[in-house]
């Protein structure tokens, strides 16, 4: 039973250009959340989706970024225009209910982009 | 205020050491909470839930004090595979989101 897969794992970029993260939940799971960790913070929420619906963006910054989880396919989290202050870890979690039951949500490895 | 505090460590102890890590959160209104684990580079892991009456599990030791908005995890018999870092993580029942401290860096010398 595969865990939650993210590619790619690294991701460089040159500034200006666009990023595309994605994200497959685990097997079963339906809701999705992305979280950011910039060097040396901890993790923060960005933003939760479930199938073709945004629930909570209220951590995804105002612009150039943007996520989807369409019916079909992984979510995908996509920044345009990076700057080299996008540079961090993305990290994907799936649960296959709302997250009230908190330790449902399981992580993927994360893919680090860095904007040169 | 950030919602969630910790020690950054590091922590440097000796293997069979006992240590603790404290944890403050800022919003009454958290319901749960949690120990995660990141290694190096790595997803962050579920090392623990903490309950309002404590629990233990194994090596491992959570308590919680809602009155004084605090959290704390007890290491006993430390062994070098515990290095990693602990984070804090806390979360209220109407949101989605994990809120994460910046995590205490424990390192296990021989």
């Amino acid at each position: 039973n595969a865990g939650v897969m993210q590619n790619p794992r690294h991701l460089v970029r040159r500034r200006g250009q666009e990023a595309r993260l994605r994200c497959s939940p685990m097997k079963g799971h339906s809701h999705v959340y992305w979280y950011r960790q910039l060097p040396e913070e901890g993790l923060k929420f960005m933003v939760y989706l479930q199938k073709e619906n945004i629930i909570d963006e209220s951590g995804m910054p105002k612009e150039r970024f943007s996520a989807e989880f369409p019916k079909e396919g992984p979510s995908i989290l996509r920044i345009q225009q990076v700057v080299r202050g996008d540079s961090a870890a993305y990290f994907c979690a799936s649960s296959p209910t709302a997250s009230g039951k908190v330790n449902e949500q399981f992580f993927g490895p994360g893919t680090r982009l860095t904007v040169l | 205020r950030k919602e969630v505090e910790q020690d950054p460590g590091p922590f440097n102890v000796p293997e069979g050491a006992t240590v603790a890590f404290n944890c403050t959160y800022s919003n009454s209104a958290s319901q749960s909470f949690f120990w995660y684990r990141q290694d190096c580079r790595k997803e962050p892991k579920l090392l623990m839930s903490v309950y309002s009456s404590g629990n233990e599990d194994g090596r491992f030791t959570a308590q919680l004090n809602r009155a004084s908005q605090y959290i704390s995890l007890l290491i006993r018999d430390s062994k070098l595979s515990d290095s990693a870092t602990y984070l804090c993580v806390v979360k209220t029942d109407s949101g989605y989101a994990l809120n994460f401290g910046k995590g205490t860096s424990l390192l296990v010398t021989p």
